[in-house]
């Protein structure tokens, strides 16, 4: 299975900052279709998960532009700009790329 | 707006059956493909299943293989978990997803005697 290794394990961030989380794939994500199937998920205390970014770089429908993803082949960042008290919650990267699809082990943004 | 309710959760007994279901709205259902992931108590996210929007293909976890069975009624929009031979490491809030884009509240299942 291929492992995704997320870092850190937890941010304490200003109201205001920047945020930079890091999801490092054991293996090339890159689909035989040429995409790329590295997601970000947002979980915030006691919901559900929810898409915050597709295929590295697409910010999902009603996402703020404060979130942002980039990267390729094995080394994917999320940056959250201007950081609000709503973005507080464990962050997930996902791939499914390979079968079975993964998750990185999550990094939980604490606001100051 | 899509909306997806899971119901069926609940204390169980190791080696008893448990069926959940998952209720979607809000967007045509059988034009998607669908998923079941789970997260343990304080733990993270775990995929357990993904059916195909016709319901022809399934995939499973290895650790749920055989003892799993996820399926759906297209008619109803509506998707199930069947689980059988529970254990304890089984526990679980499951959540239902469409697309790997929308998911459920959840459902919480507890296998303990």
């Amino acid at each position: 299975d291929v492992v995704l290794t997320q870092t850190p394990v937890s941010l304490l961030i200003s109201l205001g900052g920047q945020a930079s989380i890091s999801c490092r794939s054991s293996q090339s994500l890159v689909h035989s279709n040429g995409n790329t199937y590295l997601h970000w998920y947002l979980q915030k205390p006691g919901q559900s998960p929810q898409l915050l970014i597709y295929q590295v770089s697409n910010r999902f429908s009603g996402i703020p532009d404060r979130f942002s993803g980039s990267g390729s082949g094995t080394d994917f960042t999320l940056k959250i700009s201007r950081v609000e008290p709503e973005d507080l919650g464990v962050y997930y990267c996902l791939q499914r790329t390979h079968n079975p699809p993964t998750f990185g082990s999550g990094t939980k943004l604490e606001i100051k | 707006e899509v909306q997806l309710v899971e119901s069926g959760g609940g204390l169980v007994q190791p080696g008893r059956s448990l069926k959940l279901s998952c209720a979607a709205s809000g967007f045509t259902f059988s034009d998607y493909n669908m998923a079941w992931v789970r997260q343990a108590p304080k733990k993270g996210l775990e995929w357990v299943a993904t059916i195909s929007y016709d319901g022809s293909s399934t995939y499973y976890r290895d650790s749920v293989k055989g003892r799993f069975t996820i399926s759906r009624d297209n008619a109803k929009s509506t998707l199930y978990l069947q689980m059988d031979s529970l254990r304890s490491e089984d526990t679980a809030t499951y959540y239902c997803a469409v697309n790997w884009e929308r998911w459920g509240q959840g459902v919480m299942v507890t296998v303990s005697s």
